[in-house]
């Protein structure tokens, strides 16, 4: 069964970059059959979804932070890595890591989630 | 960008109740509609997908139902163990770029 797992540095000053990684054990990030995706949830609020990347390298992202993103693969490690650029307090958010099937449009399973606090 | 309007907020029920939670979808999404749970702290968790398909091990008093803009989310029987929050998800492909919205959430809490 795939289990997914984020891991940052922690806090993070507005302006920097946030670089967290999602480890994933019971399955290859190499399969065709899936996306790799990001997710934040706004302390108290509702899901925003960041993007996703494809075994080939493909990326996708939210419009609203695209200008921001980079998302990419370390298959040697089977993980996968989310960078977002000039952080402020808005970014401020639980991260999660999620897998998408190829084909279809749903997150399962989803990683249990790091809080990252941007502040200076 | 599709917005999803999720109704209501929060609700309170007792045990065994039946409990309906609605989104609405700014444009038709055909069956584009996953729903979730979140307990406090906790990840969400994938109930319902492509509308009204139960997720395998997902007990069947959750069901769905819908297309187009409009979808429901039923628990036939509240149980103690359902107190979470329920979020829908949507999937859209246009134009030709990938994105995925969510409901604001439904708080559901025990009378």
């Amino acid at each position: 069964q795939v289990q997914l797992q984020e891991s940052g540095p922690g806090p993070v000053k507005p302006s920097q970059t946030l670089s967290l990684t999602c480890t994933v054990s019971g399955g290859s990030i190499s399969s065709a059959a899936y996306y790799w995706s990001w997710i934040r949830q706004h302390p108290g609020k509702g899901l925003e979804w960041i993007g996703y990347i494809y075994y080939t390298g493909s990326t996708y992202s939210n419009p609203s932070l695209k200008s921001r993103v980079t998302i990419s693969l370390d298959t040697s490690k089977n993980q996968f890595s989310l960078k977002l650029r000039s952080v402020t307090a808005a970014d401020t958010a639980v991260y999660y890591c999620a897998r998408v099937p190829y084909g279809d449009n749903w997150f399962d399973p989803w990683g249990q989630g790091t809080l990252v606090t941007v502040s200076s | 960008d599709i917005q999803m309007t999720q109704s209501p907020s929060s609700l309170s029920a007792s045990v065994g109740d039946r409990v309906t939670i609605t989104c609405q979808a700014s444009q038709d999404i055909s069956n584009y509609l996953n729903w979730y749970q979140q307990k406090p702290g906790k990840a969400p968790k994938l109930l319902i997908y492509d509308a009204s398909n139960l997720e395998t091990g997902v007990p069947s008093r959750f069901s769905g139902s819908g297309s187009g803009t409009e979808f429901t989310f039923t628990i036939i029987s509240l149980q103690p163990e359902d107190i979470a929050t329920y979020f829908c998800q949507q999937y859209d492909n246009f134009p030709r770029t990938p994105g995925y919205t969510f409901g604001q959430g439904t708080k559901v809490e025990i009378k």
